[in-house]
């Protein structure tokens, strides 16, 4: 089975910190991506990357990096952590498909909260 | 652009009922449609795909959603709903954005609760 794995469940941190968040997955996929989801605003995608060292921004790409060093390794960065980034964040991976037929497999997620 | 609605925020049925969960989707060409679960706390489960061909497609858990092109929807359903099925259900389409690139976009999901 695939795993996708992030590093912690549950955070917290303060306003202003630089935060990470890491994601591996095991199975070898080149694409991976990264999700905030909040209550009534369902997913929205921040970042993904199609291979080492690629990313491109997603819908709501303001006030968060990426990094891509390792081909099962992606990284969520917050350059400088605000209130209104509390929220739950889904890492998912998936196998390259150019007719995007396969589908994705996601992480337990990380429970932010910036205070 | 490429969208997808799910209209209702919250379904409410009773174990042993048929249960069905809309969605509606908009894109450019061939749709490729997608059901994940999610229950709490916890990341999102695969469910079943559309891709091409049966326009009912099997997944998981006994779950089955139809694909109908000309109302442009894809709902899941159930022929018997069991209490351990009450979680939040995404819909979703897939995005092609590059050659090499691709990502899923979500509806808001609806929450599932089935009754005893």
């Amino acid at each position: 089975d695939v795993k996708v794995t992030q590093s912690s469940r549950y955070l917290v941190k303060r306003t202003g910190e630089k935060v990470f968040l890491e994601c591996v997955q095991d199975m070898d996929h080149e694409n991976m991506f990264w999700y905030r989801q909040d209550p009534g605003l369902g997913l929205r995608l921040i970042y993904f990357s199609y291979d080492v060292k690629m990313k491109e921004k997603g819908d709501i790409p303001e006030g968060y990096s990426v990094s891509r060093e390792k081909k099962e390794r992606f990284s969520l960065i917050l350059e400088s952590a605000s209130t209104n980034q509390t929220s739950m964040y889904l890492c998912a991976s998936t196998r390259p498909s150019l007719r995007g037929n396969t589908e994705a497999f996601f992480g337990q997620g990380t429970r932010l909260t910036v205070v | 652009a490429q969208s997808v609605a799910q209209p209702e925020d919250q379904v409410n049925v009773a174990e042993g009922n048929p249960l069905t969960v809309k969605c509606t989707y908009s894109v450019s060409g061939n749709p490729y449609l997608f059901w994940y679960v999610q229950y709490p706390n916890r990341g999102l489960q695969f469910l079943l795909k559309y891709i091409t061909g049966d326009n009912l497609v099997k997944g998981s858990y006994g779950f089955e959603a139809e694909f109908n092109k000309s109302q442009t929807s894809f709902h899941l359903k159930k022929p018997s709903a069991l209490v351990s099925d009450s979680a939040l259900y995404f819909c979703a389409v897939r995005l092609l954005a590059n050659q090499a690139g691709t990502a899923l976009i979500f509806g808001k999901g609806t929450t599932l609760s089935v009754s005893s």
